[in-house]
């Protein structure tokens, strides 16, 4: 299993620029979520998904769009880049079931926006 | 108040040392806790669950107090590979996804 996997590791764009960072799992998980990580602010959760077809806000997803075609693929998009989305993304996953299942997370995708 | 909120570190021990996090959360409907590990910026790994009154492996022990809505994590005989930053976290919305407190940054030093 290679896991959740993301691409790019690295994106630089200009302010206005759109851009579609892709994540995918092998893990049959239902549960997929993408999160933001500044410095000295933890992981924030953007926007989440509890299966194909459904996905729902969470704490910062102004700016962001996602959507859940397949149960393996949850991608999220920026439609019009800005500075203040300089950051780390990571998708994670887990399965349905149980609060206290674990999350995987992939190698996170390092965005700047100039 | 924030969901979870962490100490702010930085904790700089020596080897040997024992060292504890602790962690306050918000939501008291909270049912499990988590304590992640996270490498220069590197993707968080699950370092352990709780969702009882405590939990112990190894070196690590994470305690639960609901009533204060208080979780800790105790590290004993630090490591030079347990420099790390450790991030508290609750689930949001019945385990869908996470909520992270800002982390604690741990440095053991020979």
């Amino acid at each position: 299993n290679a896991g959740v996997t993301q691409t790019p590791k690295f994106q630089v764009l200009k302010t206005g620029q759109s851009m579609t960072l892709q994540c995918a799992q092998d893990m049959n998980h239902e549960y997929m979520s993408w999160y933001r990580q500044d410095p000295g602010m933890g992981l924030r959760l953007i926007h989440y998904s509890v299966g194909a077809g459904i996905t729902d806000q969470g704490e910062v997803p102004n700016g962001y769009n996602v959507s859940r075609s397949t149960t393996e693929d949850f991608p999220l998009r920026l439609l019009s880049a800005a500075p203040s989305q300089t950051s780390v993304y990571f998708c994670a996953s887990s399965g349905k079931g149980q609060v206290y299942n674990e999350q995987f997370f992939g190698p996170g995708t390092r965005l700047t926006v100039l | 108040r924030k969901e979870v909120e962490q100490d702010p570190g930085p904790f700089n021990v020596p080897e040997g040392a024992t060292v504890a996090f602790n962690c306050t959360y918000s939501n008291s409907a909270s049912q499990s806790f988590f304590w992640y590990r996270q490498d220069c910026r590197k993707e968080p790994k699950l370092l352990m669950s709780v969702y009882s009154s405590g939990n112990e492996d190894g070196r690590f022990t994470a305690q639960l107090n609901r009533a204060s809505q208080y979780i800790s994590l105790l590290i004993r005989d630090s490591k030079l590979s347990d420099s790390a930053t450790y991030l508290c976290v609750v689930p949001h919305q019945a385990g869908t996804a996470l909520i992270f407190g800002k982390g604690t940054t741990l440095s053991v030093s020979s």
